[in-house]
């Protein structure tokens, strides 16, 4: 399984634009990216999926290069409810298990 | 549609008492099911996942066990309880729609050992 490095904490303002990259230098071919959101004493949420070039939903953007050896979570106008730990998980779509890493703890200030 | 449910949603236990966590899927069938523990807040542990009933993987050898006695349901359990055995412990089960395959997580147990 790919290890993946995500910085421990960012800080960022009401609607600003967030981005959060993840290394995943030893990223395989079958390997997916996948971020997850999650809420003090709650557990983790699906955000976006993706395995190479942009991906948009209605939440966020992702972005992966072209050596998929990284991947950035693009939160476009935060607000103070986007105040959570981000996941950046890489793994094959029908892998039997996931690795969280340490994730990235954002702070949204007024 | 698809749920997961787990519960109860916070326990005090003893030391040394027996810990039975449970959780159950709806809405699937034969779904890889997960237990994830969290410490201090960040870092989810994979502790044990299941492919199919009776099949239980461990990642981390430690005092808890599972079981998948049917399909969609899956338990945590401890015959004796440990101080460093507190945490929020979270079921999650592997969904997919539309060729996306995500993690689904229950609500969570947050366990205190005194």
């Amino acid at each position: 399984l790919a290890k993946t490095t995500q910085p421990i904490s960012m800080d960022s303002y009401e609607g600003q634009e967030v981005n959060i990259t993840c290394s995943h230098n030893n990223i395989a071919t079958n390997d997916y990216i996948t971020w997850y959101q999650q809420f003090p004493s709650q557990g983790p949420r699906f955000i976006i999926q993706g395995y190479k070039t942009k991906v948009t939903n209605e939440v966020a953007s992702l972005f992966i290069p072209a050596d998929r050896k990284s991947s950035t979570l693009s939160l476009p106008r935060v607000s103070l409810s986007d105040t959570a730990v981000y996941y950046c998980l890489v793994g094959e779509m029908v892998g039997r298990k996931l690795i969280f890493g340490q994730g990235t703890e954002l702070s949204v200030k007024p | 549609s698809q749920t997961i449910h787990q519960w109860p949603a916070t326990l005090v236990q003893p030391v040394g008492s027996p810990l039975s966590l449970e959780c159950t899927v709806e809405g699937t069938s034969n779904p890889n099911l997960y237990w994830y523990r969290q410490a201090a807040g960040r870092g989810l542990q994979l502790l044990f996942y299941s492919v199919g009933i009776g099949q239980i993987s461990s990642e981390v050898p430690q005092n808890l066990s599972a079981s998948r006695p049917q399909d969609r349901q899956f338990i945590l359990s401890s015959k004796k309880l440990l101080l460093s055995d507190s945490g929020f412990y979270l079921c999650a089960w592997r969904s997919g729609q539309n060729g996306i395959y995500g993690y689904t997580f229950g609500s969570g147990t947050r366990l205190t050992v005194v």
